[in-house]
Order: structure tokens, then C-alpha cells, then sequence
């Protein structure tokens, strides 16, 4: 079993939908976890974080941490063509000295 | 500001020829590491250090070397590079491995390295 698991993709979704990204993983000790978009052929940048379980709200973005069913999801409301990206799930457990990242759900926001 | 850089950007290079991708961030951050992301695999750890002298192996160290001399800069060495290490390579810092819990590491821009 994948320490952290993602659905390939590609999600499509109708510009002004709701897109919903979801990630499981298997360390149940895993502190904190985090979501990062990435365009093709640039760096990972930081959407959001979250280490409590239920909601955070960010401006478009939801994450929601489910530690007792050790999955976390990515909520995009009112989705844009520019939110199409790679989005990776990364998780921090506290016992290794990186983040350890899923391979990625690739977000397609159609017109 | 608050960068990650890193140095060449392209690389196409021969088999068994030794390079070095620089890393360099400005940010007084202890802990870097190095990532390379290939096709269905994901962001893969190959060497961090904790910080200046203090480095260790990720998930996929073999080929490679790393050294810390300075807080500021983490070069990548690849002494006799193979055809498998072509990738994107990522370098990544954070203030301490502690952050994690709360914030999270700065990428630098990527070297897409092709070994032929």
C-alpha cells in the first residue's frame, strides 16, 4: 500500500463547478497534511495546510481532514480554467524528516 | 525576497559525464532537501540536510551526493550520470524540519536534467 494515494485523474470539471480532490493515506501517526498545486513543468506551490480534523476554509479552497478514516480532500468551489493544474497531497508524520507525497490528481476546469 | 534558486535550469548532458545543480535560498532556512518528480511516481526524496554538515539519504540517494558547507547553498553531485537519472529536480527548504507542522517547504523553479 502507497503511503499517500491519489487518483491519477484526469477530473474534469464545468468551469463554475465544484472540484473535489481526494487523498488517503496510510500512516495513522501523519501530523500534518498539505495540498499543493503544480503547472506542468513548474515547482509545487502551497494551496493549504491542515492537522485538525474537519474543514478549513481558504477563498475558493476547503480542505477536510478525516484522521479516523486517514483520508483528506481538496474542495474547489467556483472553479476556474486557471485552477487547472496537478493538485499533490503531501503529508508530514512527524517520525520521517520530509513530506511525503502522493503522485497527484490532474485537474482539468473546462469552458 | 524569499527564494529558492537553482542553477542550470536545462540541462542535457552524456552518460558519465559529472555535474552539479546548485541550490541556493536566501531565507536563513536550516533544513533543505533535494526532489526529483518523474511520470507516475510522484516528488521523490533523494537527500536532505538538517542543517550546515548534517545531510542523510532520502528514498532514492543512489547516484547521488550532496553537501552542506554553507547554510545557504545545497549542491546536488551527480559524479557519473546514467540514462535513469534523467528527471526534474527539485530543491526544497524550510526554516526547521519542526515547520512542517505548520508551514511547509519552498520550491525552488526545477532543473530538467536530460542524461543521454
Amino acid at each position: 500500500q502507497k503511503e499517500v494515494e491519489q487518483n491519477s485523474g484526469p477530473l474534469s470539471v464545468p468551469e463554475g463547478a465544484i472540484a473535489s480532490l481526494n487523498c488517503t493515506y496510510s500512516d495513522r501517526g501523519s501530523q500534518s497534511f498539505f495540498w499543493y498545486r503544480q503547472y506542468s513543468g513548474k515547482s509545487p506551490e502551497l494551496i493549504m495546510f491542515i492537522y485538525s480534523n474537519g474543514d478549513k476554509e481558504d477563498g475558493r479552497f476547503t480542505a477536510q481532514l478525516n484522521k479516523a478514516s486517514q483520508y483528506v480532500s481538496l474542495l474547489i468551489r467556483d472553479s476556474q480554467p486557471s485552477d487547472s493544474a496537478t493538485y499533490l497531497c503531501a503529508i508530514y508524520t512527524g517520525t520521517a524528516s520530509k513530506l511525503t507525497f502522493g503522485t497527484g490528481t490532474r485537474l482539468q476546469v473546462t469552458l | 525576497e524569499a527564494q529558492v534558486t537553482q542553477n542550470p535550469r536545462y540541462l542535457i548532458t552524456v552518460t558519465g559525464k559529472k555535474l552539479t545543480v546548485t541550490c541556493s535560498q536566501n531565507m536563513n532556512h536550516e533544513y533543505m532537501s533535494w526532489y526529483r518528480q518523474d511520470p507516475g511516481l510522484g516528488l521523490r526524496q533523494i537527500y536532505y540536510s538538517m542543517n550546515v554538515e548534517v545531510t542523510d539519504k532520502g528514498d532514492v540517494p543512489e547516484g547521488y551526493k550532496v553537501s552542506r558547507k554553507e547554510k545557504r547553498n545545497f549542491p546536488l553531485i551527480l559524479e557519473s550520470p546514467s540514462p535513469n537519472q534523467t528527471s526534474l529536480y527539485f530543491c526544497a527548504s524550510s526554516l526547521t524540519l519542526a515547520d512542517f507542522n505548520t508551514d511547509t517547504q519552498y520550491f525552488g523553479p526545477g532543473t530538467r536534467l536530460t542524461v543521454l
